[in-house]
């Protein structure tokens, strides 16, 4: 089946920092990427849609300027945390899909800390 | 009230035991997705159907769009099975606008 992978899979960095979060489709073009979290015992929830050469839609409640997502290849979506703090300590998941209504591939997951 | 409810919400099965894993929602939806999460956090999708019943080895799926219902079934469960499972369904039009169930925490034992 199709392979979603992100990069890193864990990271520990310094409250202030900014943090880059990569998602790559290994084995497909992705037209869509979405950007996910997770806080502990928490459900998903969607943070911002991503298409490829255009900007990303962000959820309510998610600041574009914090968590910057470029999506600038098919195969490639960065989500960036910007001057990250402790309160965005969370596990971040990308999903992909190729085309509208198939199969939306999830990636392992990244898993941040800020102290 | 979350929009997309499961149950049981943790469950302990003996290894072989026939597992059912029910998720009911409220929103009108186009299909509903089964997702497994391992304890290192990674999401593997299941399945996505918009209808009737799939099956994909020791797991089956099923949904009924009229009674707002699915249910995942896994026979002949296996410690390898442990995970925690979540349905989510898609709203507002967009496919990656899902409203995640809380997830049922599966424990199968030897």
């Amino acid at each position: 089946g199709a392979v979603v992978s992100q990069h890193p899979s864990r990271v520990i960095c310094k409250s202030g920092t900014s943090v880059k979060i990569e998602c790559r489709s290994l084995d497909f073009q992705a037209t869509t990427m979405f950007w996910y979290r997770q806080f502990p015992k928490q459900s998903l929830m969607l943070m911002a849609t991503s298409n490829e050469g255009s900007k990303a839609t962000y959820e309510q409640g998610v600041e574009k300027d914090k968590f910057l997502i470029n999506h600038a290849s098919l195969t490639l979506s960065t989500l960036t945390v910007t001057s990250a703090h402790p309160e965005d300590s969370s596990f971040y998941i990308c999903s992909a899909i190729a085309a509208a209504g198939e199969t939306q591939y999830f990636g392992p997951g990244t898993r941040l800390l800020v102290l | 009230k979350n929009e997309v409810e499961q149950s049981p919400q943790n469950l302990t099965a003996q290894e072989g035991e026939f597992i059912t894993i029910n998720c009911s929602y409220s929103v009108g939806i186009s299909a509903l997705h089964w997702l497994q999460q391992h304890p290192g956090g990674g999401i593997v999708s299941l399945f996505m159907l918009s209808s009737g019943k799939k099956k994909h080895g020791r797991l089956i799926a099923t949904i009924n769009i009229q009674e707002k219902h699915s249910s995942l079934h896994i026979t002949a469960s296996h410690p390898r099975d442990s995970a925690v499972y979540i349905c989510a369904a898609p709203y507002g039009g967009s496919q990656g606008n899902l409203i995640f169930g809380k997830g049922t925490k599966l424990s199968v034992k030897p």
